[in-house]
């Protein structure tokens, strides 16, 4: 079965600080996908990023980037000097490439105060 | 603009009174899906459809159906509703566990 950690469930930092998200998966299939997805407080849910299991280049998009390391089945997200804007429920998500959905982990609360 | 569209968005309703949500895609995506999310437990599927008239249990089903009549309409039933299915629901299409489109979510509460 597949399963997906997120430890933290909040954090709080102050604007311009780095704030890194932790998520630990567990699967037993070989391909697969790895998702991040921002939940602000409006609700919606906004895709971040997607990993396949076959790519471990890690990314920087702008003030995102993200470390995944499937020796120790780890993708983490690291906020680069922090907004307010920023503010919200991050989630990771385990899409195995035979199934039929995403598994999310608990989510990440973010609190940038200016 | 591609989207999925769900209605209401906002629900209070009392327990008992059937009630149904509607999902739509404009993407022509075969697979569509149900989640419901609540605090600490993330997002976790209720039902999920391949295609039309083709559809499966996801992890909580319990107190959910759903239709697939047409291609691009994934409607979620409760029958019964209870006040333990308040919750925030997410109709999500794409190219299953590769890319999922997500709806704005509907909230619902049952009092």
């Amino acid at each position: 079965a597949q399963k997906v950690t997120q430890a933290q469930t909040e954090i709080s930092v102050v604007e311009k600080e780095d704030v890194t998200l932790d998520c630990v998966y567990e699967t037993r299939d070989t391909t697969y996908y790895l998702f991040w997805y921002k939940q602000p407080p409006s609700g919606e849910l906004v895709f971040l990023i997607r990993r396949n299991s076959f790519d471990e280049q890690n990314e920087i998009s702008g003030r995102y980037s993200w470390n995944f390391q499937k020796s120790t089945s780890s993708f983490n997200f690291t906020i680069t000097a922090s907004q307010v804007v920023d503010s919200a429920v991050y989630f990771c998500a385990l899409g195995e490439a035979a199934g039929n959905k995403l598994t999310f982990g608990g989510g990440t609360r973010v609190l940038v105060k200016p | 603009e591609a989207q999925v569209t769900q209605n209401p968005r906002y629900l209070i309703t009392v327990t008992g009174k059937k009630l149904t949500v509607t999902c739509s895609q404009n993407m022509n995506h075969e697979y569509m899906s149900w989640y419901r999310q609540d605090p600490g437990l993330g997002l976790r599927q209720i039902y999920y459809s391949m295609n039309v008239e083709v559809t499966d249990k996801g992890d909580v089903p319990e107190g959910y159906k759903v239709s697939r009549k047409e291609k691009r309409n994934f409607p979620l039933i409760l029958e019964s509703p209870s006040p333990n299915q308040t919750s925030l629901y997410f109709c999500a299409s794409g190219q299953g566990a590769y890319t999922q489109y997500f709806g704005p979510g509907t909230r619902l509460t049952v009092l």
